[in-house]
Order: structure tokens, then sequence, then C-alpha cells
């Protein structure tokens, strides 16, 4: 079954780093998202992206953050300069259609720890 | 803006027993409702979904059924596993991009 993957699993970085957090999405999808969970807290959307462009946006997806597909498979999460309350696990996801109806497929996650 | 209230937990059950996890939302528009289940280690995997009031979601015998008039979306079971022990969270979703807006998540121990 098609899945959703992301890399690395864990990442730790020192305030002020760029960090990339990468995401392969199911490949006949066309809607990506990226969300993040703060320990303990809600998940929460920060972005979503097709036809090579953002389409949403929430608040927290500042000047510091931004994504790309840089081929046909990879989707690709960067924050430039990493600040402690960026430590959360981040997932990434697709879906077939940006409908609001439609299923989002959702990868393992990737847990950023900023030191 | 819209958003998701959901109980909450841990919640503690011993197998067999009788699960109710409610959601309640606030939402402009007709949104889509979700339940979507994180079991140790994984992502979120979608549950059940229901797109339209009076519709109900089934799936692994877990229902849940679209109350307009009370904005609710509750999650049902009549008879839980250990094997369901998860954290649960309902979402919606409305708007043409297809973004989710999560609940905070249940987590459901159930013991043997």
């Amino acid at each position: 079954e098609p899945e959703v993957t992301q890399t690395p699993s864990h990442q730790v970085t020192q305030m002020g780093q760029e960090v990339i957090l990468r995401c392969v999405p199911i490949s006949n999808h066309l809607y990506f998202y990226w969300y993040r969970q703060i320990l303990g807290q809600k998940v929460e959307f920060l972005v979503s992206f097709y036809n090579n462009e953002i389409s949403e946006k929430s608040e927290i997806f500042d000047d510091q953050f931004s994504v790309e597909r840089p081929d046909g498979s990879n989707f690709t999460l960067k924050i430039r300069s990493t600040k402690l309350e960026d430590s959360a696990m981040y997932f990434c996801a697709s879906s077939e259609a940006g409908l609001a109806g439609n299923e989002q497929f959702f990868g393992p996650g990737t847990r950023l720890t900023v030191l | 803006g819209d958003s998701v209230t959901q109980m909450e937990g841990p919640v503690t059950l011993s197998e067999e027993a009788f699960l109710t996890i409610n959601c309640t939302y606030t939402a402009t528009g007709y949104p889509s409702l979700f339940w979507y289940v994180q079991y140790p280690g994984e992502g979120l995997q979608l549950l059940l979904k229901a797109t339209k009031a009076d519709d109900k979601g089934s799936n692994k015998g877990f229902e849940a059924t679209y109350r307009k008039e009370t904005t609710s979306f509750h999650l049902e079971k009549g008879s839980v596993q250990v094997s369901d022990s998860a954290v649960y969270f309902c979402a919606l979703s409305s708007g043409n991009t297809g973004k989710l807006i999560f609940g905070q998540g249940t987590t459901l121990q159930v013991k043997p």
C-alpha cells in the first residue's frame, strides 16, 4: 500500500541553524501539507502546496519557513534559523485533491529538537 | 476562526467496555469532519469521516454521526479492544485547500 515517508525520523540541531525536513508524498497525489505538533499540544496546520506554489499558510508559517518540491518526488520544509520553540513533531501529508472531504495521508513524522 | 474541541484524556477503559469520545466544532460554512488515530510510533491514520449533516462514518467498529444541530461528531465504539489503545484526533476541513484543523487529541488506554 502506498505511504508517505519522512526523513529523518529525529533531527537534533542547535538554535540558529538551518534544517530541512524531507517528505516523499504518495506518487499520484497533487496536494501536499505540513503540520506540526508541539509536545502536549494540538496538531497545527502550517502550509498547503499545490501546483508548485503555496495555496494556503497559517500564521505560524512566517518568513523563516519555506517549502519546496525540488523534484518529482520530494517535498521539503526548510526552517532557516531554528528557535527553541520550533521543537516539535512535524508531519507531512498528501492527498489526491484539495477538497474539504478528501482524505489526507500522513507520514510518521520528524521529531525536531532545537537545543 | 474554525476550531475543534475534544474531551480531555486520558481515557482508561477495560476491554469490551463502551467508548465515547466527545468532539464539538465551530465552523463557518459546512465543514467535513474526520476522526484520525495515531498508534504509538506511527503517523496519523484516517479512521472515519463524514462530509455532510446526518452522515454517519464508520470503520473497524467505530462510528460517528455528523450532528449539525449540536455541532458535534462524537466517536463511539460498542466494545473496545486492547489494540484500540491510541491517540484519537477529531478534525474538520473546509475551504478549497483541504487543510485540517485538529482537536487536541484524546489518549485511549484499554486494559485487558
